[in-house]
């Protein structure tokens, strides 16, 4: 059963314009939410985190939204550049024991800027 | 960046072999991860370190086991390699205080091949 889902596998957008991805989840005891950003052939690279008493965090071009309601975040990234072209992945974070926090990822979307 | 760097970056094996992959960071960070990547899957945890020599059982270890026996290295070992094994493997970093919360921080990845 998949705890953190992005519906979207890829996304388009032009050049300039707001890139809008959005990620949902099911366990409530998330504390912590992520987004990282992905190249091919490299790691993962941290972008952005909200903590889940928060409603939105902002950083540059870059702001991630929270609904716990809805157990719904999206990162907005405005305005769109062709740098941005990469997979983006969200993940959940939950306190696992000994200080730990185990993060849960979802699928990724993938992000395609057009000049 | 992070100083994580991983070993091998590409390797290919035969089914039954055993194989060992190696994390090394020079962050002094207490918490080390060994995450693997498929197409349709995101990122999984294989297995996490919260300590030397202390270490636990992530979404999917079965067929994995790691060793840390210093604060900078963290092994993953595939006993004895079989095919669902092949995947790219990511090795993650995080530390609690000094102005950061939970954000893991990656390597480079390992693509690992097994015929």
């Amino acid at each position: 059963d998949q705890q953190v889902k992005q519906n979207s596998p890829s996304l388009s957008v032009q050049e300039g314009r707001i890139s809008i991805l959005n990620c949902d989840y099911t366990n409530s005891m998330f504390d912590y939410f992520l987004w990282y950003k992905k190249y091919p052939a490299e790691g993962p690279t941290f972008l952005i985190s909200i903590s889940s008493i928060k409603d939105k965090n902002e950083d540059g071009r870059f702001t991630v939204f929270l609904n716990k309601s809805a157990k719904h975040l999206s990162l907005h990234i405005v305005p769109s550049q062709p740098g941005d072209s990469a997979v983006y992945f969200c993940a959940a974070s939950l306190y696992s024991g000994a200080g730990s926090y185990q993060l849960t990822f979802g699928k990724g979307t993938k992000l395609s800027v057009i000049p | 960046d992070a100083g994580i760097t991983q070993s091998p970056r590409h390797k290919v094996t035969e089914t039954g072999t055993p194989v060992t992959l190696r994390c090394h960071q020079t962050e002094n960070h207490r918490y080390m991860y060994w995450y693997r990547q498929d197409p349709g899957h995101g990122l999984r945890l294989i297995h996490y370190s919260y300590g030397v020599k202390d270490t636990d059982k992530g979404e999917v270890s079965d067929g994995y086991s790691v060793s840390r026996s210093k604060t900078e290295d963290f092994l993953l070992t595939l006993e004895s390699a079989t095919s669902s094994q092949t995947s790219v493997y990511f090795c993650a970093i995080s530390e609690v205080g000094q102005g950061l919360y939970n954000e893991q921080f990656f390597g480079p990845g390992t693509r690992l091949t097994v015929l």
